[in-house]
């Protein structure tokens, strides 16, 4: 089955020390997303990529670092600038045509203390 | 800029309708989605519409679009239960990256 899996599902830092998340896709889609979700505020995209070798910030990306060295996948790393980094974070993929929708993944809870 | 806006909370019996409710700000949007979210998971796509529908209707889901006053809908008929979970309403702009915006999430409660 095609999808997206986020690893781990949950995951413990202490404050100061950089994190990696990890979003792999199988849907051979070309752009991937990462958003953050905070209770009340939905979610704001953090980072987003439409083909391989290329990304572009989107409206939190600072503190939070990407790279996009293969099609499949699009890792996220929590780094100690972010203020605020405990959260839910969800990481997306479309096609990339007009009207595709998104995909997402089941979420990486992120525990900073 | 793009904004989007649902009420946060909506409580209804097993068996009603539900209703939730989305407004928007960007008139130039191309499509907008309702997407489910059950408790620690991620985002499922429920449906979609193009922006130049009125309705469209999907087994227990209605979507309603009033492009006029920038509102969309989501109605459930016979809501059940397993209809427990946070909607999220989204809006695509058109245009070279086809940003997609988010609404707050409305969390439907379903009383049996």
């Amino acid at each position: 089955d095609g999808g997206i899996t986020q690893s781990p599902k949950y995951l413990f830092r202490k404050e100061g020390q950089n994190v990696t998340l990890s979003c792999e896709q199988n849907l051979n889609h070309d752009a991937m997303y990462w958003y953050r979700q905070d209770p009340g505020q939905g979610l704001r995209l953090i980072y987003y990529s439409q083909i391989v070798n290329d990304f572009q910030k989107g409206d939190i990306a600072e503190g939070y670092s990407v790279s996009r060295e293969k099609k499949e996948s699009f890792p996220l790393t929590v780094t100690s600038a972010q203020k605020n980094p405990t959260a839910f974070y969800l990481c997306a993929s479309s096609t990339g045509t007009a009207n595709s929708p998104l995909h997402f993944g089941n979420g990486t809870r992120l525990t900073v203390t | 800029g793009e904004d989007v806006e649902q009420s946060l909370f909506l409580s209804v019996r097993e068996g009603d309708s539900s209703v939730i409710n989305c407004t928007y700000t960007d008139s130039s949007s191309t499509y907008l989605y309702w997407y489910k979210q059950e408790p620690g998971a991620g985002l499922q796509l429920l449906t979609y519409i193009f922006s130049n529908m009125d309705m469209k209707q999907d087994q227990r889901l209605t979507v309603l679009l009033n492009k006029k006053d920038k509102h969309l809908s989501l109605r459930i008929a016979d809501t059940q239960t397993g209809d427990s979970a946070i909607y999220f309403c989204a809006e695509r702009v058109g245009g070279g990256y086809q940003k997609v915006t988010f609404g707050t999430g409305t969390k439907l409660q379903v009383i049996p």
